[in-house]
């Protein structure tokens, strides 16, 4: 079954304790990005990549890193989470970037920080 | 800068209304795509259409409908004879046609519909 696959799905942590959510599809798409959602504000693009290697800062990527050193994966890392990066996650792939190709997403990462 | 707006925050209605989403985007691209997406209680995001932005045909899916008006900027949703099921918030959305490829989503408009 073609899916964007993210974990975990629910995830509790203190503040400055590092930790890593996964994100790989099964499609061999080229273009994955990572929105986080919050009451009100919509879902905002963290990063994104075009393709193995490459990667870009989306809307608000403080706070954040990621990495694609495999086409099919493309983990979201917080090096030291604080409260305010209290939200639902989301990744996403799609074919090819800028051609309007629609988002697959993942079902979300719930993440807690205290 | 691209910027996509949602004004409705909360739309609640009785089954078998008709509901219309509002959506109005700034863009200064010539070629952009505009989507719109579904999000159920359960959480997932789901496609709903893709519009290219030389295409403002409006187009009709079953009990949904999108109206494209590229002289006011917006990209209107409509779900008419409105079901329980179709209680989700609904995202619109923008993207550029270029290499640069950022989706901007509007804040989401929550339907509610009561049986």
């Amino acid at each position: 079954e073609a899916q964007v696959t993210q974990n975990p799905r629910y995830l509790i942590t203190v503040t400055g304790k590092k930790l890593t959510v996964t994100c790989s599809q099964n499609m061999n798409h080229e273009y994955m990005s990572w929105y986080r959602q919050d009451p009100g504000l919509g879902l905002r693009q963290i990063y994104y990549s075009m393709n193995v290697e490459a990667t870009d800062k989306g809307d608000v990527p403080e706070g954040y890193k990621v990495s694609r050193k495999e086409k099919r994966n493309f983990p979201l890392i917080l090096e030291s989470p604080s409260p305010n990066q209290t939200s639902l996650y989301f990744c996403a792939s799609s074919p090819l970037a800028g051609e309007g190709s629609p988002l697959h997403f993942g079902n979300g990462t719930r993440l807690t920080v205290t | 800068a691209q910027k996509v707006t949602q004004a409705q925050t909360e739309i609640s209605v009785v089954e078998k209304e008709d509901v219309t989403l509002d959506c109005v985007y700034e863009t200064r691209d010539t070629t952009y795509y505009l989507f719109w997406y579904k999000q159920p209680p359960s959480g997932e995001l789901v496609f709903l259409i893709r519009r290219n932005s030389f295409d403002e045909q409006n187009e009709i899916s079953g009990r949904y409908s999108w109206n494209f008006q590229k002289s006011t900027s917006s990209f209107n949703f409509t779900i008419t004879a409105s079901q329980v099921v179709d209680s989700a918030v609904y995202f619109c959305a923008l993207s550029p046609s270029s290499n640069d490829y950022k989706l901007s989503f509007g804040a989401g408009t929550t339907v509610t519909v009561r049986a």
